[in-house]
């Protein structure tokens, strides 16, 4: 299967943990998004990489979350001290590059976050 | 502000019936709007694009519409199956897709 991987699929932590979520992209994919979801929302838009570079980061993604995609391939996003709302769905997507039908986006299945 | 609309949380319908899903939005002017599924658990997946400059896309039984005077995006289902029972999510996304918004998303149920 090429499509979008994310690792793990479930995670359970108690307040106040830090977490690390994993992403694995299209191959051929340069872009690179996360989002959260939550139960009955559409997804909320986190940040956005290009290769290796974080262009945009949305105002949800307070300073206990940080993303990284290092190399250009797979991405993490990690949460440090993890609150109750911070339980969510967490999505990557990804995506080819503009003009070249970059505007469609793969998911993956997400990470399923709760936070005890 | 910026708000992306969908008619209702919840449609239910007849199977074979056309299901009709609304997107509205206000203070955006969209390069193009798209379409996605969700079923439970899952990602959304990719259903159909339709840029400023079209007004009506087709793909099998789908069809969407884009009427950016009326800042609004209607999605058909015809002969409409209970295969087709998920969330239908409205996205819009400016020219650079940096920032791609989603809708709350339509819970469609089709009962056989």
């Amino acid at each position: 299967d090429t499509g979008v991987s994310q690792n793990p699929r479930h995670k359970i932590t108690k307040r106040g943990q830090n977490v690390t979520f994993r992403c694995d992209p299209i191959s051929e994919h340069n872009r690179l998004y996360w989002y959260r979801q939550t139960l009955g929302q559409g997804p909320e838009f986190l940040t956005y990489f290009q290769n290796e570079a974080q262009l945009e980061k949305s105002r949800l993604l307070s300073d206990r979350f940080s993303a990284e995609r290092p190399k250009g391939s797979f991405s993490t996003l990690e949460i440090q001290r993890t609150e109750q709302g911070d339980s969510a769905m967490y999505l990557c997507a990804s995506s080819l590059p503009a003009g070249q039908g970059g505007e469609k986006l793969f998911f993956g299945s997400g990470t399923q976050l709760s936070v005890l | 502000s910026q708000k992306i609309e969908q008619n209702s949380e919840a449609l239910n319908i007849q199977e074979g019936k056309t299901a009709t899903l609304t997107c509205n939005y206000t203070n955006y002017s969209p390069a193009y709007l798209q379409w996605y599924r969700q079923d439970p658990g899952r990602g959304p997946v990719f259903l159909l694009l339709i840029r400023e400059n079209e007004k009506e896309k087709r793909k099998e039984r789908l069809k969407v519409t884009f009427d950016t005077t009326l800042k609004q995006s209607l999605f058909h289902i015809t002969a409409s199956q209970p295969a087709d029972s998920a969330t239908y999510l409205c996205a819009l996304a400016p020219t650079n897709n940096n920032d791609m918004r989603f809708g709350a998303g339509t819970r469609l149920t089709v009962k056989p």
